[in-house]
């Protein structure tokens, strides 16, 4: 929604770079992992998603990586541009219900 | 194609005052979620609908809260005599099968509520 990220951590890179976007999650019985993007005044938007029987999964410039060991997930954005500017969610689903659990996010800003 | 829509956009309502946030999922989704995203933060599961059937409520705030979708359609969050603390973006979710919890969510622009 709008003003989504005013207290939230932030990661900022120069346009070009690649960008790595880390989530630590609590449950180890989660099997379903999804990040989402959010724009200012918009809802959240689909990037990618892994289960948790894989460690790595690649999209168009995107990759997400899953460590099950320690609880962590991260999202690796290759190039990083203007449009990418946004709060990311990472989001799973802890397998006792079908709603997702978000994380707390954050913000990365792309600087041109 | 056409995604989630919800409306209004933007609400505002002085406390005490009875709100309806309107969600049309995606076409043929089985799916619907509500949830409710505070400022600054992710957002928070409210309930599930699987078709008409209103599966899981579990994280409802009061019983101010209550939520319908008769024909498996569209979908209804009523918030009764609005608190301040009601004020949140409400976004709807949907996911196509009856298995959600393996599916992509898409979500909603959201309706953002303001109670004064």
């Amino acid at each position: 929604g709008e003003n989504v990220g005013l207290h939230l951590p932030t990661l900022s890179v120069q346009e070009g770079d690649n960008s790595i976007i880390n989530c630590a999650y609590s449950n180890s019985a989660s099997d379903y992992f999804i990040w989402y993007k959010q724009e200012s005044g918009k809802g959240p938007q689909f990037i990618i998603d892994i289960r948790s029987n894989m460690d790595k999964r690649q999209g168009q410039r995107v990759t997400v990586l899953l460590n099950k060991t320690v609880k962590h997930l991260s999202l690796q954005i290759a190039a990083t541009q203007p449009g990418d500017s946004a709060v990311y969610f990472c989001a799973e689903n802890n397998n006792a219900g079908n709603m997702l659990t978000f994380g707390g996010g954050t913000r990365l800003m792309v600087k041109p | 194609g056409a995604g989630v829509s919800q409306s209004p956009r933007y609400k505002v309502a002085k406390r005490g005052q009875d709100v309806a946030l309107r969600c049309d999922p995606i076409s043929g989704h089985v799916s619907l979620f509500w949830y409710q995203q505070a400022l600054g933060q992710g957002p928070e599961f409210l309930t599930y609908f699987q078709n008409e059937a209103q599966l899981d409520k579990s994280g409802l705030p009061s019983d101010r809260f209550f939520a319908e979708r008769p024909e498996g359609s569209v979908s209804t969050l009523k918030i009764q005599r609005t608190q301040q603390e009601d004020s949140a973006v409400y976004l709807c979710a949907s996911s196509p099968g009856t298995v959600p919890r393996q599916e992509t969510q898409y979500f909603g622009p959201g309706t953002r509520l303001l109670v004064l």
